[in-house]
């Protein structure tokens, strides 16, 4: 079946534009994680859905960035007024339970270039 | 100083070396994954455990919990195992990730 898909793939952003990046999790997963990862590092932890209900988002860097799971399924990160440092991959995993102990399937990222 | 240290950075190694990556960890953990993540960001999870060692084709991994430690070995590597490989430590259901160990195998 089909994996974890993000879209776009690739996003340049103009300094102060708003951006919005979608994830496509596979179908019936409960558990929706965001993380971000910078240029030669580890991915680090955003945001955490549990179905549509955020329970964590302890990771998000500013209130500039906004995640939603309205319906369960597909999440959106957002990121408002984008500044040169939120350049980055933005990776997103899902799990079928709720433990987080479960193996996350990640999906291909999509590499944000702010100018 | 980072809750999740890999080591080493960078790994180089001959086709057919037995390589180790270890992954040093300082908080309390429920499990540990063992991440590979190739050019162009792709991420596999290769394990997941939490306690003794696992077996996947030429890949073993082991978790010592008491020393808040595990290694992940490549048996006969190949240059399709180049590639960054991540240790990432699940606490309060969130991954805290290492920094990755960028390994190279050479025909």
């Amino acid at each position: 079946g089909a994996g974890v898909s993000q879209s776009p793939r690739y996003k340049v952003a103009k300094r102060g534009q708003d951006v919005a990046l979608r994830c496509d999790p596979i179908s019936g997963h409960v558990s929706l994680f965001w993380y971000q990862q910078a240029l030669g590092q580890g991915p680090e932890f955003l945001t955490y859905f549990q179905n549509e209900a955020q329970l964590d988002k302890s990771g998000l860097p500013s209130d500039r960035f906004f995640a939603e799971r309205p319906e369960g399924s597909v999440s959106t990160l957002k990121i408002q007024r984008t500044q040169q440092e939120d350049s980055a991959v933005y990776l997103c995993a899902s799990s079928l339970g709720r433990s987080g102990r479960e193996t996350q399937y990640f999906g291909p990222g999509t590499r944000l270039l702010v100018l | 100083k980072n809750e999740v240290e890999q080591s080493p950075q960078n790994l180089t190694a001959q086709e057919g070396e037995f390589i180790t990556i270890n992954c040093s960890y300082s908080v309390g953990i429920s499990a540990l994954h063992w991440l590979q993540q190739h050019p162009g960001g792709g991420i596999v999870s290769l394990f997941m455990l939490s306690s003794g060692k696992k077996k996947h084709g030429r890949l073993i991994a082991t978790i010592n919990i008491q020393e808040k430690h595990s290694s992940l070995h490549i048996t006969a590597s190949h240059p399709r195992d180049s590639a960054v490989y991540i240790c990432a430590v699940v606490r309060y259901g969130q991954l805290t990730f290492g920094s990755g160990t960028q390994l190279t195998v050479l025909p």
